[in-house]
């Protein structure tokens, strides 16, 4: 079945430290794969997404690659802010209906 | 601007009493669907709905009730056979047969059994 691994968390860092998010994904066929961000007490937002193998999402600074040769779309940023601080969740899309990680809770100390 | 609108924000529940969560989308998505997250947790699919009228049990829809009569509206209704129902409520929606779209979410509802 279709089903995505994120790294688990949480993660600290200091400010304008870099950022990776490892995310791998087994699903059949051709899925597209996003990144939602969700900042406390809000629903999740669309950081960024790709839909076809070797495409980069970005948005933000963030940036994402889909690798489909090692089945992975690893969330990455050079250097990131105390306002970055949020849970990260990947996900895929197979049909309209996606599959999430469990997601990853990023904190960014000044 | 579209979106979907979740009410209330916050709700509070005595024991033995149903509650029902209001979300509203005017993106003209034929689905919808209701998740629970509790602290520290993922996302986990109470029901879903791709057409109106329809809908499907995901994974934990016990204790939980919808219904779809319009496209816009997909309220959820916690019941009273729902034992832990603190909770924060999201609901999505996305477009219909588009893999590429991903979903747009409300803001979320805090429940909380007082």
């Amino acid at each position: 079945g279709n089903s995505v691994t994120q790294m688990e968390g949480p993660v600290t860092l200091s400010e304008e430290a870099f950022l990776t998010i490892n995310c791998t994904y087994t699903a059949t066929g051709y899925p597209s794969l996003f990144w939602y961000v969700q900042y406390p007490g809000e629903g999740l937002q669309l950081l960024l997404k790709a839909t076809k193998a070797d495409d980069k999402g970005s948005n933000k600074g963030f940036e994402a690659t889909y690798r489909k040769e090692t089945t992975s779309f690893h969330l990455e940023k050079g250097s990131v802010q105390v306002s970055d601080s949020a849970v990260y969740f990947c996900a895929l899309g197979r049909s309209e209906k996606l599959v999430f990680g469990k997601g990853t809770k990023l904190t960014v100390n000044p | 601007d579209g979106g979907i609108t979740q009410s209330p924000k916050y709700l509070f529940r005595k024991e033995g009493q149903n509650v029902t969560l209001s979300c509203e989308q005017n993106l003209n998505h034929d689905a919808m669907y209701w998740y629970r997250q509790d602290p520290g947790q993922g996302l986990r699919l109470i029901y879903y709905s791709q057409i109106v009228n329809d809908f499907q049990k995901g994974d934990i829809a016990e204790g939980y009730s919808v219904s779809r009569e319009k496209k816009e509206s997909f309220p959820l209704t916690v019941t009273s056979a729902q034992k832990n129902p603190t909770a924060f409520y999201l609901c999505a929606s996305s477009a219909q047969g588009r893999k590429d779209y991903g979903y747009t979410f409300g803001s979320g509802t805090r429940l909380t059994v007082v």
